[in-house]
């Protein structure tokens, strides 16, 4: 069945380094989500993608599409200690499937 | 708006006890999610709903779980009897529609279970 794999699981920066999570999927997405997790906390949308190499920025934060609609990235530039959590992709086709996330640690 | 809201926040249970979790969507929203979320697994769809009608529970471990939603503005996940691997955080979600799979999904605070 459809698989939506994220890689790093897990990622300890510097504060003020860059941060770069990476999204694949086993099949081609009619879009990806991107949702942040705070620690004690719950999903929080941040951005949706749906156009073939789309690029969106918030901020600091940059989201990628791939061309081929299977793969995406979060970029976080000069992470901040507020960047701390999990952060999920979420892509399908005919249903919303969530990979297992990367968890952002800051060292200060 | 309130949001998704869930109860408890918190159950803390002991094995074969039965536990159900509750859940108020946004207003107005077609769409209504349960996940189960633990370090090892991750965020699991678990069962959804659209306009009152559960559509996918393929992800539904086993029998003692079981989901309603008698109305639009409520939903019931209920665990029986409850067991120490259903541990978890469980979260409820909805989501607007048209296209489940291309809303954005809001989330409730979660409810974390504590099965001894």
């Amino acid at each position: 069945g459809q698989q939506v794999m994220q890689i790093p699981q897990y990622q300890h920066v510097q504060e003020g380094e860059d941060f770069t999570t990476y999204c694949n999927s086993s099949t081609t997405l009619s879009n990806i989500q991107w949702y942040k997790q705070r620690p004690g906390g719950h999903p929080v949308f941040l951005i949706q993608l749906v156009k073939s190499g789309e690029v969106k920025k918030q901020k600091r934060l940059t989201f990628q599409f791939g061309e081929a609609k299977k793969n995406s990235s979060l970029h976080i530039t000069a992470t901040q200690t507020t960047d701390v959590g999990t952060y999920f992709c979420a892509g399908g086709d005919d249903k919303i499937i969530f990979g297992k996330g990367t968890r952002l640690h800051i060292l200060p | 708006d309130a949001g998704v809201i869930q109860s408890p926040r918190h159950e803390v249970t002991e094995m074969g006890q039965e536990v159900t979790l509750r859940c108020k969507p946004i207003s107005g929203h077609d769409y209504l999610f349960w996940y189960r979320q633990t370090m090892m697994r991750g965020l699991e769809l678990l069962i959804y709903f659209n306009n009152n009608v559960p559509i996918d529970d393929s992800g539904m471990p086993e029998d003692r779980f079981s989901a309603k939603m008698p109305n639009a503005s409520f939903s019931t996940l209920k665990i029986q009897p409850s067991e120490p691997r259903d541990s978890a955080v469980y979260f409820c979600a909805s989501s607007p529609g048209p296209n489940h799979y291309t809303d954005t999904q809001y989330f409730g605070p979660g409810t974390r279970l504590t099965v001894l």
